[in-house]
């Protein structure tokens, strides 16, 4: 089945304690990206990367990091986690350049205290 | 840049049509998005405009007009499972191709 898996759904933490949500395609996406959803705020991209070892910066990527070693494989990391980055947060690959369809992962629902 | 704007939310009747409107400045076109959104769900892809006109499929049509930045979603025979989100996104021209999302409709169906 063509899927986006993220790790994990729900995460509670702490101020400072570095995490890290992983995120699987299995549809040989080139194109993969992070966004985070705030209520009112709608859907805001983090970083994406068009390719293996091409990431770029999305509109808000103060306090994120992303790394694209492999194709499937596009993880999120937040080296000091504080409060302003408790959010919902949606991964997505696609093809951009063509009918520019993104296929979302279920979400990962982050809590920092 | 890109700026959207769609209503925050919307109310309609189980069985009738409704219209959930969105219009955009943009430097550069290049595809208009609209997804769906259960609450508590990821977005999922609803239907991609690029040239003016209407596209249809099934109880859902999206229409676009690139001169006036203007598209919108049309649900009909509106059922209870259709309320949601529905988020309009805009692809820019030039540069990375990337979608930006606009804050979403929600909508909410009653009997």
């Amino acid at each position: 089945e063509a899927q986006v898996t993220q790790n994990p759904r729900y995460l509670i933490t702490v101020t400072g304690k570095k995490l890290t949500v992983t995120c699987s395609q299995n549809m040989n996406h080139e194109y993969m990206s992070w966004y985070r959803q705030d209520p009112g705020l709608g859907l805001r991209q983090i970083y994406y990367s068009m390719n293996v070892e091409v990431t770029d910066k999305g509109d808000v990527p103060e306090g994120y990091k992303v790394s694209r070693k492999e194709k499937r494989n596009f993880p999120l990391i937040l080296e000091s986690p504080s409060p302003n980055q408790t959010s919902l947060y949606f991964c997505a690959s696609g093809y951009p350049l063509d009918t520019g369809e993104l296929f979302f992962g279920e979400g990962s629902r982050l809590t920092v205290l | 840049g890109q700026n959207i704007d769609q209503p925050t939310e919307m109310t309609a009747t189980e069985g009738a049509i409704v219209q959930i409107n969105c219009t955009y400045q943009t430097s550069g076109f290049n595809g208009l998005f609209w997804y769906q959104q259960h609450a508590g769900e990821a977005p999922t892809f609803l239907s991609y405009n690029v040239l003016d006109g209407l596209e249809e499929k099934g109880r859902f049509s999206s229409f676009l007009s690139r001169s006036k930045g203007y598209s919108y979603l049309l649900l009909k025979e509106l059922q209870m499972k259709d309320s949601a989100s529905y988020l309009c996104a805009v692809r820019g021209a030039g540069g990375s191709y990337i979608p930006t999302f606009g804050r979403g409709t929600s909508l909410i169906v009653h009997p």
